[in-house]
């Protein structure tokens, strides 16, 4: 069963640079597996940042960018804000109509 | 703009079926496949179900194959889920979302589902 991994928690202080990553349990992620990028505070529903690597969703401030780093998908938040603080997910396609979310970071900004 | 409005949620008892709703509006519903997604109380989101823009595919995750029933009435521009033989885990958040190829763009406010006897 392919996993999609993601690190669990993470901190940057305000102000800082900080890159989450999202990577397969075997290979490496290219832009075949359509990454995408998801924010979640506590009781709404996600919010789409990025789609399609480094596709900016609407009204997504300039400071989140997406791209592959190496073998995984990656999130950079340059200038991180105090509302950053959140939950943040990674779906990749992974062909025959099959999707996988990874497990989630939980992004702390003090 | 583009919404999504999901129904059908409530707290159903182990065994029986529900069918959830989406009403899409600020798109052409037609062009589009569309996903459903779940998240458990505490958990990560997990993605449950697509259906292609014509309705020609769908396919639901391992863990609903057999009890999952996905699909599409464009004339109401209304995406469906009918899950059979509910489990006490099956209780999520579900919400329905948009795919503008291979991946979600749109997501919905979801509806809790909760299975309890």
């Amino acid at each position: 069963q392919t996993v999609v991994t993601q690190e669990p928690s993470f901190s940057v202080s305000p102000g800082g640079t900080v890159t989450l990553t999202c990577g397969l349990s075997y290979g490496s992620v290219s832009t075949n597996y359509y990454p995408s990028w998801y924010q979640q505070t506590p009781g709404q529903a996600p919010r789409t940042l990025i789609y399609n690597t480094n596709t900016r969703s609407s009204g997504v401030p300039d400071r989140f960018s997406g791209s592959i780093l190496g073998n995984k998908a990656a999130l950079t938040i340059t200038g991180a804000q105090a509302e950053d603080d959140s939950h943040y997910y990674c779906l990749l396609y992974l062909g025959s109509d099959i999707w996988v979310f990874g497990g989630g970071t939980k992004l702390t900004v003090l | 703009q583009v919404q999504l409005v999901e129904s059908g949620g409530g707290v159903v008892q182990p065994g029986r079926s529900l069918r959830l709703s989406c009403a899409a509006s600020g798109f052409t519903f037609s062009g589009h496949g569309m996903h459903w997604v779940r998240q458990a109380p505490g958990k990560g989101l997990e993605w449950v179900a697509v259906i292609w823009y014509d309705g020609s595919k769908t396919n639901c995750a391992d863990s609903m194959k057999g009890r999952c029933t996905v699909s599409r009435d464009d004339s109401k521009s209304t995406l469906y889920l009918q899950i059979n033989s509910l489990r006490v885990e099956d209780t999520a958040v579900y919400y329905c979302a948009r795919d503008p190829s291979h991946t979600i763009d749109y997501w919905g406010q979801g509806t809790l589902v909760t299975v309890s006897s």
